[in-house]
């Protein structure tokens, strides 16, 4: 099955400081990558939805500056957390989408981010 | 209202017993999404369905899109199948992208 890796799976920083996040589709080209933060016994929340070489889509509520987005292959985004603070501590989960449409997306392990 | 209902919102079982969890929608989709999430928050694709029925060893998947129902059946349910278990429906959000709508997801605890 299609496979899609994060990384890294836990990182704690400190306040002020700047995060990234990878996702990559490891065994095919994903058309469309998604970032979704999921906070503790809750739903996963979508946050942006990034097609290759082009500007992602951010959800409403979500600030482009502190979530910067880039999805520079078809196999590769990157979800950068800028001057992260306490509250941006969550979970962090991607997913590729291979074919465009209606179609199976395949979700990354997540990444645990704790800012202190 | 959510877009996407599930219910139980938790439901323990038996090892061996035989598990039903439901999802009603009111999005208009032409697919549904079934999701494994595992304590250690990793998200596993289960099933994608449009019609009838799909059947992955012991899961099994049903949706009526007319009805706007879905259920995900596990058949001799195993501790290993203890997990939240979510349904997400595909809505149309532009050029070509749809994105997931998520149930709040069933807590499935499966006891030896």
């Amino acid at each position: 099955g299609a496979v899609v890796s994060q990384h890294p799976s836990w990182v704690i920083c400190k306040s002020g400081t700047s995060v990234k996040i990878e996702c990559r589709s490891l065994d095919f080209q994903a058309t469309t990558m998604f970032w979704y933060r999921q906070f503790p016994k809750q739903s996963l929340m979508l946050m942006a939805t990034s097609n290759e070489g082009s500007k992602a889509t951010y959800e409403q509520g979500v600030e482009k500056d502190k979530f910067l987005i880039n999805h520079a292959s078809l196999t590769l985004s990157t979800l950068t957390v800028t001057s992260a603070h306490p509250e941006d501590s969550s979970f962090y989960i991607c997913s590729a989408r291979r074919l465009a449409g209606v179609s199976e997306q395949f979700f990354g392990p997540g990444t645990r981010l704790t800012v202190l | 209202k959510n877009e996407v209902e599930q219910s139980p919102q938790n439901l323990t079982a038996q090892e061996g017993e035989f598990i039903t969890i439901n999802c009603s929608y009111s999005v208009g989709i032409s697919a549904l999404h079934w999701l494994q999430q595992h304590p250690g928050g990793g998200i596993v694709s289960l099933f994608m369905l449009s019609s009838g029925k799909k059947k992955h060893g012991r899961l099994i998947a049903t949706i009526n899109i007319q009805e706007k129902h879905s259920s995900l059946h596990i058949t001799a349910s195993h501790p290993r199948d203890s997990a939240v278990y979510i349904c997400a429906a595909p809505r149309y959000s532009g050029g070509s992208n749809y994105k997931l709508t998520f149930g709040k997801g069933t807590l499935l605890t499966v006891n030896p």
